[in-house]
Formats: structure tokens, C-alpha cells, sequence
């Protein structure tokens, strides 16, 4: 089975400060990582995944299959950040299904 | 392009009817998904369609159900209503499912089971 686990569900940071959401899988395979996030009143858009290795909008994340995590991070936030942050893996099987964590609220203060 | 649209974008039902809700996908994806999202049990997949096929399926008991037209354009049915279905819908489409393959995400419907 598969499963991922994002444990906090609100991060409340001051602009410019460091942000760091935490994702944790399970999978017996080689899972596909995403990141995905929804601003509010907009539809749900993927951010970035770890097959491509790159940064978006100043986050990146890195897959670390021996703690089987795949931490979202951004030096510096900025209020425009503020959204939800969806973690997300795509099991070996062919096709779509996409596997969410709870999801975590990432506030950003002036 | 145009995004992935949902029709309707709000539903009231009352117990024990039937709903059809209908998707309709980036023009050229042939692959569509389907989501539950729900404040308890956040995303959770139910399904998804490509070339007409249902190519994987989540854990939702068959009163859930869905198909895929020729166009792409997918439907799912949800019959004899449970008070716990009041949820939004999403649906996303993609090219194939392979990798470097984007879903991209439709605005939901949202079903309210009174």
C-alpha cells in the first residue's frame, strides 16, 4: 500500500524567513514525487516534481529514499507563498493515480 | 489552450438519488482522473479513464462509476447518494500518464447530500 504523510497541517512564517513542509512516504517501489499546491480561490497546479530536479518559484525538494521523504523548501518566503501545499506519489503501475497527503497550510505574515 | 472543465460546479442532492457529473479535458489528453476531496479524508482517488478504459481504480464501493467517450471526455456516476458522498469532485487530465506527464487540475464540483 501506499501512503504519504504530511504532519503539520498549518506552517505560519514570517516574509523572509526559511519554510520547510514536510513529506514522509511509504511505498515498496520507486515512487514518482510531487509537489502540488493550490493559492486560494484557484484550482490545484503542480509545483514541482523530483524526476525533473528543478526549482520553482524558489522551492525545490529533494527525494531522500532512505528516510523516504521529499521535504518542500524556500530559503525565503514570500507573502505571495501563502497557500496549501499538497505532497503527492505516483506508485510504478502505469496510469495516473496520484496518492495525497493531508495537505499543509503554509501562512505567510508580513 | 483551454483548461480541463466541470459541469456542474455545484450539486444539491437528497439521499437515495443518483448523479452523473462530467469532465471535460485539455484538448489532446487522453487521460482522465478523478478525485474525492473531502475535510476528513482529504484527496482520495477514484478513478481513471484513458482511451476509453478504465485503467486504475481507487477503494470506493461501486455505487461510484465512471466512463470515458471517444472525445475524451469523461462522466462519472454516483448512485444511490450517501449523506458522507457531499464532497468536491475533481477531475484532472494528462497527455498519457507517463513520466514528465502533468495532470492538470479541474475547478471541481462540489455535491452537497442533504
Amino acid at each position: 500500500a501506499q501512503r504519504v504523510t504530511q504532519p503539520e497541517k498549518l506552517l505560519s512564517v514570517f516574509k523572509g524567513a526559511p519554510v520547510e513542509l514536510k513529506c514522509n512516504y511509504s511505498y515498496s517501489g520507486s515512487p514518482e514525487l510531487f509537489w502540488y499546491v493550490q493559492y486560494s480561490r484557484q484550482r490545484l497546479q503542480l509545483l514541482l516534481r523530483h524526476i525533473s530536479r528543478e526549482s520553482i518559484k524558489g522551492f525545490t525538494a529533494d527525494l531522500n529514499k532512505g528516510e523516504t521523504s521529499f521535504h518542500l523548501k524556500k530559503p525565503f518566503a514570500q507573502e505571495e507563498d501563502s497557500a496549501m501545499y499538497y505532497c503527492a506519489l505516483k506508485g510504478q503501475a502505469a496510469g495516473n493515480k496520484l496518492t495525497f497527503g493531508g495537505g499543509t497550510r503554509v501562512l505567510v505574515k508580513p | 489552450k483551454a483548461g480541463v472543465t466541470q459541469t456542474p460546479r455545484y450539486l444539491i442532492k437528497t439521499r437515495g438519488q443518483q448523479v452523473t457529473l462530467s469532465c471535460s479535458p485539455i484538448s489532446g489528453h487522453r487521460s482522465v482522473s478523478w478525485y474525492q476531496q473531502t475535510p476528513g479524508q482529504g484527496l482520495q482517488f477514484l478513478f481513471e479513464y484513458f482511451s476509453e478504459t478504465q485503467r486504475n481504480k481507487g477503494n470506493f464501493p461501486g455505487r461510484f462509476s465512471g466512463r470515458q467517450f471517444s472525445n475524451s471526455r469523461s462522466e462519472m456516476n454516483v448512485s444511490t447518494l450517501e449523506l458522507g458522498d457531499s464532497a468536491l469532485y475533481l477531475c484532472a487530465s494528462s497527455f498519457s500518464g507517463g513520466a514528465l506527464d502533468t495532470q492538470y487540475f479541474g475547478p471541481g464540483t462540489r455535491l452537497t447530500v442533504l
